[in-house]
Parts: structure tokens; sequence; C-alpha cells
């Protein structure tokens, strides 16, 4: 079956340093792959889109990668803040169990971030 | 830019009434949106698609005569939950995507409780 895994356990990082979340995919194909925060009880806000074709993509203080032969990806977040503190979730395109709706997104069950001050 | 608002932001109702939610993409045309559901400590479960002026594809397991969408216009879509019950209750959550790109983005969800 189809499965799309975050490290469910909540990851404590130093202020300051660099935050590493994994994302691993199972039998999926997907054409992109995004990255969302979600702080509690609001909806997520994006943070990036990575293609198929694409290896790494940036934006500020953001890094993700993209290895479509290992079914892997990895959002980083350089010079880490306590604002930075939230849930970050990843997203596929092609919905698992889509009948239909295909551009629908399966997410994953996010990884919960806190950085210390 | 690329604004999508919901309303209300939370509802409580009695079981066996209606509840209707609305999505709205405020600065851009959305030509497809997105309904899924949130339970505690769970990852969001994308519910159905809506294309403006066609009528809904709802995934495997959501039932299309309980969860009624309308997707009237390229800025507004709505959801109904009909008949609620309790097992309903959850932070259902609404996103556009616009006439050209992937990204789909998010509004910041409506917080359904049935008593």
């Amino acid at each position: 079956s189809q499965k799309i895994e975050q490290n469910s356990e909540a990851l404590n990082i130093q202020e300051g340093k660099t935050a590493t979340l994994t994302c691993n995919y199972t039998n999926y194909s997907p054409a992109y792959l995004q990255w969302y925060r979600q702080d509690p009880g609001r909806g997520p806000v994006f943070l990036l889109l990575i293609r198929e074709n694409e290896k790494e993509k940036r934006k500020e203080r953001l890094k993700v990668t993209f290895d479509t032969t290992l079914k892997q990806s990895l959002f980083h977040i350089t010079a880490s803040q306590p604002a930075d503190s939230a849930t970050y979730l990843c997203a596929l395109v092609g919905y698992m169990y889509s009948g239909g709706g295909a551009d629908g997104l399966t997410f994953g069950k996010g990884t919960h971030l806190i950085i210390q001050p | 830019g690329a604004v999508v608002s919901q309303h209300p932001s939370w509802v409580i109702c009695k079981s066996g009434t209606s509840v209707k939610i609305e999505c709205r993409s405020l600065d851009f045309q959305a030509t497809t949106m997105f309904w899924y559901r949130q339970f505690p400590k769970q990852s969001l479960m994308l519910m159905a698609t809506s294309n403006e002026g066609s009528k809904a594809t709802y995934e495997q397991g959501v039932e299309k005569d309980k969860f009624l969408i309308n997707h009237a216009s390229l800025t507004l879509s709505t959801l109904t939950v009909t008949s609620a019950h309790p097992e309903d209750s959850s932070f259902y959550i609404c996103s556009a995507r616009g006439l050209a790109g992937d990204t789909q983005y998010f509004g910041p969800g409506t917080r359904l409780t049935v008593l």
C-alpha cells in the first residue's frame, strides 16, 4: 500500500542550528512534492514545491531536496528560530485512493518541530 | 497573494442539523477547490475535489449525499454537512488552486463540533 512517513516524534533543535525533517514515501511516483507548515488550529501554509526533475529548491532559510531513487525528501531550516516551531507536513499529489481526485494531496502526519531558545 | 478564507471559523450545532461552510479565494480565481478533514493528531484527509461548474468528485468512503459540495463560481465553494452527527465533529479545511500552477493554498479551517 502507498505510504508517506514522517518522523512522528517531536524534533527539538537549539536556536541557531539547522533543523532537518524527513519525508519518506513508498509505492508512489509523484510528479512533485510539497512542504507545508501547520500551526495548532490553523490550516496548512504552503512553503515549497519541488518537482521530480529537481534535486534541490531553496527559499530564504528553507531548503528542500527530492531523491526519487530513495523516495525521500529532506526539509532543512537553517539558522532556526523559536518562531519556526510548528508542525511541518509533507504532501504528495495524487491521492492514494483516488477515484478521480487525482490532483488531491496526500499528507504525511507531520513532524512537530520545537526550536528552543 | 493567494489568500483563501473560510467561514465560519468554528461552529457548534445540534445533532441532526445541517451546517454550511464557505471557502473563498480572495485574490485569485480557483478552477479547482479541495475539501479536507483532519481529526486530532491525524493528517489531513482529502474528502472531495470540485471544479467550477461541475459535480464534485468524492474520495472513497466519503458520502456524497452527506457532504454536499457546490462550486458555483471561480472564487467560492461551499461544503454542507447534512444531518450532522457527533462523529462528523472535525476540522474541515479547504484549499484552492489557481488557473496556472500546481500549488494548493489552504484556508484557515473550520472547527465543527456536533453535540
